[in-house]
């Protein structure tokens, strides 16, 4: 079974941008959750989509927002860039997501803004 | 205070050894919990998951859950140069794991 795709692998942004992330699930799989990770903050949540539907956000400002799609691939955008957003961003996959369920995550996508 | 507390290390053990990772976490209603481990410059992969008070063993990796305490720690027995990574405990909670900061561990042969 094919893992959790993200891409792109890299990207270099400027500041003001925007920039859109993309990440397929495992197949079956239909939550997909999203986090940033940095050196200083580690792991963060940033949401969690299931069945096309946000059911969780965490504490990130309205310029993250994401989708899902009806095949349960997801995106997540990004606007204004700013230099705090230079992270690595993954992409998880789970059956349910109901938090019972281990999460599998993708390779990331690593951005870096300039 | 923090939802997942870990010790960020780093953690030195030598080869052969046994590596004791522990986690406290703040949310009593966490019934799962999840331990990943990442090497540098990769994801994180699901290494165990407990459910139950008590031990839970899978090979040379021992998860142990005290809820009470709300405390659950990784054993790593007969450590290996390849367990250098760091560690990350998450509770499962509804639709969402919140990780602690991780613990780097480093295996010294």
């Amino acid at each position: 079974k094919a893992g959790v795709t993200q891409t792109p692998r890299y990207l270099i942004k400027t500041r003001g941008q925007q920039v859109t992330l993309s990440c397929s699930p495992i197949s079956g799989h239909r939550s997909v959750s999203w986090y940033q990770q940095t050196p200083g903050q580690g792991l963060q949540f940033l949401f969690e989509y299931f069945s096309e539907t946000q059911r969780n956000k965490g504490n990130f400002p309205g310029r993250f927002s994401g989708r899902q799609f009806s095949n349960s691939r997801s995106e997540m955008n990004v606007s204004t860039l700013e230099l705090g957003d230079s992270a690595l961003y993954l992409c998880a996959s789970s059956p349910e997501g109901t938090g019972y369920s281990p999460l599998h995550f993708g390779n990331g996508t690593r951005l870096t803004v300039t | 205070q923090k939802e997942v507390e870990q010790n960020s290390g780093p953690l030195s053990v030598p080869e052969g050894a046994i590596a004791s990772l522990n986690c406290t976490y703040s949310d009593r209603g966490s019934q799962s919990f999840f331990w990943y481990r990442q090497y540098s410059g990769k994801s994180p992969e699901l290494i165990m998951f407990i459910y139950s008070n008590g031990d839970k063993e899978d090979g040379r990796f021992t998860a142990q859950l005290n809820k009470a305490s709300q405390y659950v720690s990784l054993l790593i027995r007969d450590s290996q140069p390849s367990d250098s990574a760091t560690y990350l405990c998450a509770p499962g909670g509804a639709q969402k794991l919140v990780f602690g900061q991780g613990t780097r561990l480093t295996i010294n042969p």
